[in-house]
């Protein structure tokens, strides 16, 4: 079984500062990945970053980046220079690969994040 | 390209009654998953798909049905709609690489 875990219900930070949300998971998995997904007051899903399990280097897009420590098994999301528009809930998933891996992801329950001007 | 497409995008339904909520992709994924969100919470898988005819169960499938006769679409079918239904339902795509594609949702209330 996969399971993803969030312990920041909400965070603040003010505009232009970086910030870091929180993600452990557990996967029996040898082989996975792990995503970042937005989801601003509207509603929809916006996907905003990927990690493989087996990938060297920590993933970047942008303002983004996903700090992986396999031997931790964690994979913050760090949102450096902090904007009005990233207030919006986070959520973590992972896919497994492996056998009991499923092709679905599986989510975390989400950090709620306000940027303060 | 419309990426995954749900309709509708808002329903009220009354307690016992069915329905189907519609899902379509339109860049040949092989992966399809309905999931529902409840207030506060995290998406919880339902039902997936790993390709044309292949379904299986998520985490809630209870009251929940599926078929995948194409690889376009992947509709979910509420047999006896509870209160308990209430939830916002997205549906997803991917093709088993670095993103799950999602729809804009669709926000069900059961009365």
């Amino acid at each position: 079984a996969q399971k993803i875990t969030q312990t920041q219900p909400g965070m603040f930070v003010q505009e232009k500062e970086a910030v870091t949300l929180d993600c452990t998971y557990d996967t029996s998995d040898q082989s996975y990945g792990l995503f970042w997904y937005k989801q601003p007051s509207s509603g929809e899903m916006i996907f905003l970053i990927y990690q493989g399990s087996y990938d060297e280097q920590n993933a970047t897009e942008g303002r983004y980046s996903l700090n992986f420590q396999k031997a931790r098994k964690s994979a913050n999301l760090v949102i450096s220079a902090s904007q009005l528009g990233d207030s919006a809930m986070y959520f973590c998933a992972m896919r497994g690969f492996g056998a009991t891996g499923r092709r679905a992801l599986t989510f975390g329950s989400g950090t709620r994040l306000q940027v303060q001007p | 390209n419309a990426g995954v497409t749900q309709t509708p995008k808002f329903q009220v339904l009354k307690t016992g009654q069915s329905m189907t909520l519609q899902c379509a992709q339109d860049m040949n994924h092989e992966y399809m998953s309905w999931y529902r969100q409840d207030p506060g919470m995290g998406l919880r898988l339902i039902h997936y798909s790993v390709g044309a005819g292949i379904t299986d169960q998520g985490e809630v499938p209870n009251g929940y049905n599926v078929s995948r006769s194409t690889t376009e679409d992947f509709p979910l079918r509420l047999l006896s709609a509870a209160p308990s239904q209430t939830s916002v339902y997205f549906c997803a795509s991917s093709k088993d690489s670095t993103e799950a594609f999602f729809g804009q949702g669709t926000r069900l209330t059961v009365v």
